[in-house]
């Protein structure tokens, strides 16, 4: 299976300011075939389900607000919160889609307002 | 609008089947653009993917439950359902249903989820 590393596990930002999240995968999730990287996140608010922020590592889904971007290739990903919105509290996940089954998430990173 | 739903019991004996059914609406199980699957959360963790299906009737579990589980679709009534076998306490979480894009599995919808406790 693939692990997904997440660091840190929680980081506290100020309003307006960036945060940075950063996933590990242990093999590389690009294929070179078609030059994507199968790599999404996801944003979890409390009592929530995840919510599709990110695929192929820096494609943003409908509706998902610019100051989210993610960056990234083979094995390092960041997710970047661009100046962060007091409604941006959530953990975020990443997951790797890659090959074959099991498709496996991070153990999430907690962003917080400092 | 892609809806999906859960549903089932909020409590299971241990050693007994977790039954649960997800039901879409907005779109079509048999469609070629999705898989749907059920991934879980137990409480205050992280997410873990159960498994898939595929309108072709390909179907893939997590190897790590696939001695246990079942996942069965039923398209008159364009749900689907997941049976998890002999459950102990480590399967209470939060179970989910979700629409993963065929040639990604990325999920973009997901059900509310339905917690379900195992305990006598």
């Amino acid at each position: 299976d693939i692990v997904m590393t997440q660091f840190p596990d929680s980081l506290a930002v100020s309003l307006g300011e960036r945060a940075t999240i950063n996933c590990k995968s242990s093999q590389s999730v690009l294929y070179n075939s078609n030059n994507k990287n199968y790599l999404a996140w996801y944003q979890q608010k409390p009592g929530q389900p995840p919510k599709l922020l990110i695929y192929w590592a820096s494609t943003r889904e409908s509706g998902v607000p610019d100051r989210f971007s993610g960056s990234g290739s083979a094995t390092d990903f960041t997710l970047t919160i661009s100046s962060l919105q007091a409604e941006d509290v959530a953990v975020y996940y990443c997951q790797q889609y890659y090959g074959i089954p099991p498709w496996t998430f991070g153990q999430g990173t907690k962003v917080e307002i400092k | 609008q892609v809806q999906v739903q859960e549903s089932g019991p909020g409590l299971v004996k241990p050693s007994e089947t977790l039954s649960l059914t997800c039901v879409v609406s907005g779109d079509s199980i048999s469609s070629v653009n999705n898989w749907w699957g059920w991934v879980r959360q137990a409480p205050g963790k992280g997410l873990e993917w159960i498994g898939e299906f595929y309108h072709n009737g390909i179907i893939n579990y997590n190897p790590s439950l696939k001695s246990r589980v079942t996942i069965s679709e039923d398209r008159s009534k364009n749900q689907f359902s997941l049976k998890l076998s002999s459950v102990t306490a480590a399967d209470t979480a939060i179970y989910y249903c979700a629409r993963g894009v065929a040639g990604a599995r990325y999920f973009d919808y997901w059900g509310q989820g339905t917690l379900v406790t195992v305990s006598s």
